[in-house]
């Protein structure tokens, strides 16, 4: 089944303590991005890589990290986690970029205490 | 630069109404445009998506979305609700050659009997 899978799916941590969130799909897309959903403000794009060993910066990417070592998987690192990054966190592929229609994972609820 | 306003973070209607949720955006150069739904707990998926082959573009589940240049909008519609389609709904743009995806703020779908 195509698909994109995120872990954990929920999380809560505590400010400092550093964690990633996987992403992986197994469709074989150039592009992944991820994403944080906060209520009134929808979904803002964090990073993206356009292929292996090829990222950018989103709207909203300060206090996270991205690698792309591997085609299938761009983990989401955050070093240092504060209160404000308590969010739902989406991983998304597509077929080359942007423009191509999104494949979501299911998401991932992180609370910072 | 890219941005989209979602007019009503909440729209309720009866089952069988029309359903019209608004969609402009801003875009320097021809856009692509795409509405995603987010059922309850749930990742985004695709609804439908406009890249300038027709203006008027049909989705998945009954809805149909008419890009219009002149006023900015891509507009979501379905002529009969139905109680499934209670979510919310986000409009998203992009352009060629823009790596980025931007998403409005969310339109949150009540459907009551």
């Amino acid at each position: 089944e195509a698909q994109v899978t995120q872990n954990p799916r929920y999380l809560i941590t505590v400010t400092g303590k550093k964690l990633t969130v996987t992403c992986s799909q197994n469709m074989n897309h150039e592009y992944m991005s991820w994403y944080r959903q906060d209520p009134g403000l929808g979904l803002r794009q964090i990073y993206y890589s356009m292929n292996v060993e090829v990222t950018d910066k989103g709207d909203v990417p300060e206090g996270y990290k991205v690698s792309r070592k591997e085609k299938r998987n761009f983990p989401l690192i955050l070093e240092s986690p504060s209160p404000n990054q308590t969010s739902l966190y989406f991983c998304a592929s597509s077929f080359l970029s942007a423009t191509d229609t999104q494949y979501f994972g299911p998401g991932t609820r992180l609370t910072v205490l | 630069a890219q941005s989209v306003t979602q007019l009503g973070s909440h729209v309720s209607v009866s089952e069988g109404a029309l359903v019209l949720l608004r969609c402009n955006y801003s875009s320097s150069v021809p856009p692509y445009l795409f509405w995603y739904v987010q059922y309850p707990n749930q990742g985004l998926q695709l609804l439908l998506k406009y890249t300038s082959a027709a203006t008027l573009v049909k989705g998945i589940n009954g809805f149909e979305a008419e890009f219009k240049k002149s006023e900015t909008s891509f507009h979501l519609t379905k002529p009969s609700a139905h109680m499934s389609d209670a979510a919310e709904y986000f409009c998203a743009v992009s352009e060629s050659g823009y790596n980025k995806l931007i998403f409005g703020a969310g339109t949150r779908l009540a459907v009551h009997p």
